[in-house]
């Protein structure tokens, strides 16, 4: 089935910087998502980005489907921003359908 | 607000007892998704529902079962309780399976 890969795991930013996440996928993907989980553990939608870029405020991400791999970007990182980054993408087998987490980037922006 | 709604939002209960789960999935989203997070833990897709019938299982216990109703909404029974099933449960809605789910905001589950 399909692997999803996140790095860093890891993150830790000072208030202000700007920083890139990286999801690479193992096969061909129908969909790619990028979720914020908020020390609350609230999944929140960031992203639904099969392939190229969207960008919302501060935080854009890009989809290369053809090489496997998702970008997010953060800039001017907030103490809010910090949390878990999750990457996710579905796996489809015989119509079923699931949706495959990374084990996520855990970011801390410090003040 | 996702549209998902989860309830109930904590819970704690003993070792060897039964609980329920319930999701209301968005307006309009037939495909339910149900993710088990542990302390520290990536998330475990647990099953998949489509339209009231299950569509996929993941590392779902068999102390543990699905369903979804016909209004679409569905519950999680987990059974005979353990220590080790404290966590986060999501539930999570799409229109379909390849469309964007988006996830409710978690029962989280306390057993002691």
């Amino acid at each position: 089935g399909i692997q999803v890969e996140q790095s860093p795991p890891d993150l830790i930013l000072q208030e202000g910087a700007n920083s890139t996440l990286r999801c690479n996928f193992s096969d061909s993907v129908n969909n790619l998502q990028w979720f914020h989980q908020n020390p609350w553990g609230q999944l929140i939608n960031l992203f639904y980005i099969p392939s190229g870029t969207k960008q919302n405020g501060r935080l854009s991400a890009t989809t290369v489907a053809t090489e496997r791999y998702s970008l997010l970007y953060i800039s001017s990182s907030q103490t809010t921003d910090s949390g878990v980054y999750f990457c996710a993408s579905t796996l489809s087998q015989g119509g079923s359908e699931k949706l495959v987490f990374g084990k996520g980037t855990k970011l801390t922006v410090n003040p | 607000d996702s549209g998902v709604t989860q309830t109930p939002k904590h819970l704690i209960t003993a070792t060897g007892q039964r609980v329920t789960l319930r999701c209301s999935p968005r307006s309009g989203d037939l495909s339910v998704y149900w993710y088990q997070q542990s302390l520290d833990q990536g998330l475990q897709f647990l099953i998949q529902y489509y339209n009231g019938e299950e569509r996929a299982k993941g590392n779902i216990l068999e102390r543990f079962s699905a369903q979804q109703f016909p209004d679409l909404h569905s519950e999680l029974n987990l059974s005979s309780l353990e220590l080790g099933d404290s966590a986060l449960y999501f539930c999570a809605s799409s229109v379909v399976g390849r469309s964007e789910a988006f996830f409710g905001q978690g029962t989280r589950l306390t057993v002691v």
